[in-house]
């Protein structure tokens, strides 16, 4: 099955704690993308990726980091420096701007 | 700032009617794409429109392209209790690397 993958689908953090969320696809699609959706809000843009080895910092990109070593695998690391990621976490992917395919979701508590 | 916006913020209707959400946007645009997104998971692309088209149908859905007053509709028709979800739009602007979603409308069928 083609498709985009998150996991875990829940995740704790404890404070001062880094915590990676993954995101993997195999649609073959150049650009990957994280969001961040706060309750009753829509997405806000953290990092995306048009192309493996390159990343461009999105709207809110502070206290998080991300790696494109593999064309399917986009992981955001969620560091200390963000002090407020209680949240959830959404990863896309697309032939660039063309119609974004998103995974289920991370949802990111902080013990 | 957000490119796009809905209106309204939230729609409760009885099952069987139409439902119509508006998006407004600011910057002229490549195409114009609406998501759904169920409580919890992650967004399901619906639809897209460029800018060179006025009308687009899909099913029960229909939308609409107004790029002299930018703005674009949604109109779901004969609705069903799993249309039940929170509807975005997320336009694609000339010269930007990424989309920019809006903050959504949620919309809510009653049985």
């Amino acid at each position: 099955d083609g498709g985009i993958t998150q996991s875990p689908k829940y995740l704790f953090r404890k404070e001062g704690q880094n915590v990676t969320l993954s995101c993997e696809q195999n649609l073959n699609h150049d650009a990957m993308y994280w969001y961040r959706q706060d309750p009753g809000q829509g997405l806000r843009l953290i990092y995306y990726s048009q192309i493996v080895n390159d990343f461009q910092k999105g709207d809110i990109a502070e206290g998080y980091s991300v790696s494109r070593e593999k064309k399917e695998s986009f992981p955001l690391t969620v560091t200390s420096a963000q002090k407020n990621p209680t949240a959830f976490y959404l990863c896309a992917s697309s032939k660039q701007k063309e119609t974004q395919y998103f995974g289920p979701g991370t949802r990111l508590l902080v013990l | 700032s957000q490119q796009g916006e809905e209106d309204p913020q939230a729609l409760s209707i009885q099952e069987g009617e139409n439902a119509t959400m508006n998006c407004s946007y600011k910057t002229s645009i490549n195409n114009l794409q609406w998501y759904r997104q169920n409580s919890g998971r992650g967004l399901v692309h619906l639809i897209l429109i460029r800018s060179n088209e006025r009308e687009k149908h899909s099913g029960r859905l229909r939308v609409t392209l107004d790029t002299s007053k930018k703005s674009s509709s949604l109109l779901i028709t004969a609705s069903r209790a799993a249309d039940t979800a929170s509807y975005f739009c997320a336009t694609d602007a000339w010269g930007a690397q990424k989309l920019v979603f809006g903050q959504g409308t949620r919309l809510t069928i009653n049985p």
